[in-house]
């Protein structure tokens, strides 16, 4: 079953701007990871926050956490057409082994 | 470090034959992952193994599916009796353990069940 589930489906927009992704789920986390995917690499970890950090930095993505919300965001910023993708999140509520659970994903297509 | 590896990429069967598949973890990572993926969703947990032992089974997997990692290296997943539900894309990953998150991911095995 899928715990995450993201905001919004689908995401359309131009080279340069910027991308948000939202992703909402139901049960407390240890960490929330994003995740992308696309047909020439398959997927590809980008950034993992922890269940005490509330904004996370890499490169030209930024990722804040809500714990009281159950929520996180992804921003891309200055996007470029490789970065078109489909983008998970990813919940870890495992004791230990890292066992992480996907959301459904964004499909971002950036226009050149 | 040649990342995860899976075999074959693409496989058709007919329904009701068994269909067998590979994965090459990184080397020295002992945990390995089995997801499956359907269109348009993302990745659901199968199987996961430390070393050589399966530790936990999605209720997703029948019994018509099992699961190795002999010597804790390579896995295989199997599949019996194949249905057309079973029509995925199947997904290795694995990660080094001790405290490290990222999980890194084959390329997957395509299975279409005609």
């Amino acid at each position: 079953s899928q715990q995450g589930e993201e905001d919004p489906q689908a995401l359309s927009i131009q080279e340069g701007e910027n991308a948000t992704m939202n992703c909402s789920y139901k049960t407390s986390i240890n960490n929330l990871q994003w995740y992308r995917q696309n047909s020439g690499r398959g997927l590809v970890h980008l950034i993992l926050i922890r269940s005490n950090e509330r904004e996370k930095h890499s490169g030209r993505l930024r990722v804040t956490l809500d714990t009281s919300k159950k929520s996180s965001s992804l921003l891309i910023t200055a996007s470029r057409a490789a970065d078109t993708a489909s983008y998970f999140c990813a919940t870890d509520h495992s004791g230990g082994y890292q066992k992480v659970t996907f959301g459904t994903g964004t499909k971002l297509q950036v226009i050149p | 470090d040649t990342g995860v590896s899976q075999n074959p990429r693409h496989k058709i069967t007919k329904r009701g034959q068994n269909v067998t598949f590979r994965c090459d973890p990184i080397s020295e990572h002992n945990r390995l992952y089995w997801y499956r993926q359907t269109l348009g969703q993302g990745p659901e947990f199968l199987t996961y193994f430390q070393n050589e032992a399966q530790l936990e089974k999605s209720r997703l997997l029948s019994d018509r599916f099992s699961a190795e990692r002999p010597k804790g290296s390579f896995s295989t997943l199997e599949i019996q009796r194949t249905e057309q539900g079973d029509s995925a894309m199947y997904l290795c990953a694995s990660t080094p353990g001790q405290g490290t998150y990222e999980q890194y991911f084959g390329p997957g095995t395509r299975l279409t069940v005609t």
